[in-house]
């Protein structure tokens, strides 16, 4: 079946850090990714869209400049936390549309992200 | 009010019990996810629906579009079925539920 990998799948790095997650389908085409962030026994709050070949769309209150996201190829998008602080620390989740497939949307594992 | 709701927020069972977890939204949409997390954090999309019902193994998920409600329903529940469900609604965006966390006991 279609497989989303995320990667790394857990950081531990020092305030001040930039921290790159990778997100790739591996078996689909994906023109449109999504990131998520999700705080503790909390839903998932959706950070920004990601379309291969164009600018992210951020969602409101997210800062673009903090969270640098590019979708270079149709497979692999990635989320760049830069200067990473203690509160960055959080659960990322990515998620792929598959392109061929009326829409199904498959879920990375996600990214643990802890930064002291 | 949120746009997607859940119930039960939390749902303790024994091993194989019926499980029915409820998702109503109140916007306009054109498919319904339901997605299993696991205590990792790992998610997993175990349907898609636009109308009607799906089955796949031991759970089935239906949708009435014109009561905007869908439920999951696991039969003959086991331990590894714990997890947290969580509906999530697919309008402009996905919007999701705030999860049902199920445990199932031997």
């Amino acid at each position: 079946g279609a497989v989303v990998s995320q990667h790394p799948s857990r950081v531990i790095c020092k305030s001040g850090t930039s921290v790159k997650i990778e997100c790739r389908s591996l078996d689909f085409q994906a023109t449109t990714m999504f990131w998520y962030r999700q705080f503790p026994k909390q839903s998932l709050m959706l950070m920004a869209t990601s379309n291969e070949g164009s600018k992210a769309t951020y969602e409101q209150g997210v800062e673009k400049d903090k969270f640098l996201i590019n979708h270079a190829s149709l497979t692999l998008s990635t989320l760049t936390v830069t200067s990473a602080h203690p509160e960055d620390s959080s659960f990322y989740i990515c998620s792929a549309r598959d392109s061929g497939t009326g829409g199904s949307q498959h879920f990375g594992d996600g990214t643990r992200l802890s930064i002291l | 009010k949120n746009e997607v709701e859940q119930s039960p927020q939390n749902l303790t069972a024994q091993e194989g019990e019926f499980i029915t977890i409820n998702c109503s939204y109140s916007v306009g949409i054109s498919a319904l996810h339901w997605l299993q997390q696991h205590p990792g954090g790992g998610i997993v999309s175990l349907f898609m629906l636009s109308s009607g019902k799906k089955k796949h193994g031991r759970l089935i998920a239906t949708i009435n579009i014109q009561e905007k409600h869908s439920s999951l329903h696991i039969t003959a529940s086991h331990p590894r079925d714990s997890a947290v469900y969580i509906c999530a609604v697919r309008a402009d965006k996905l919007i999701f539920g705030t999860g049902t966390r199920l445990q199932v006991f031997p």
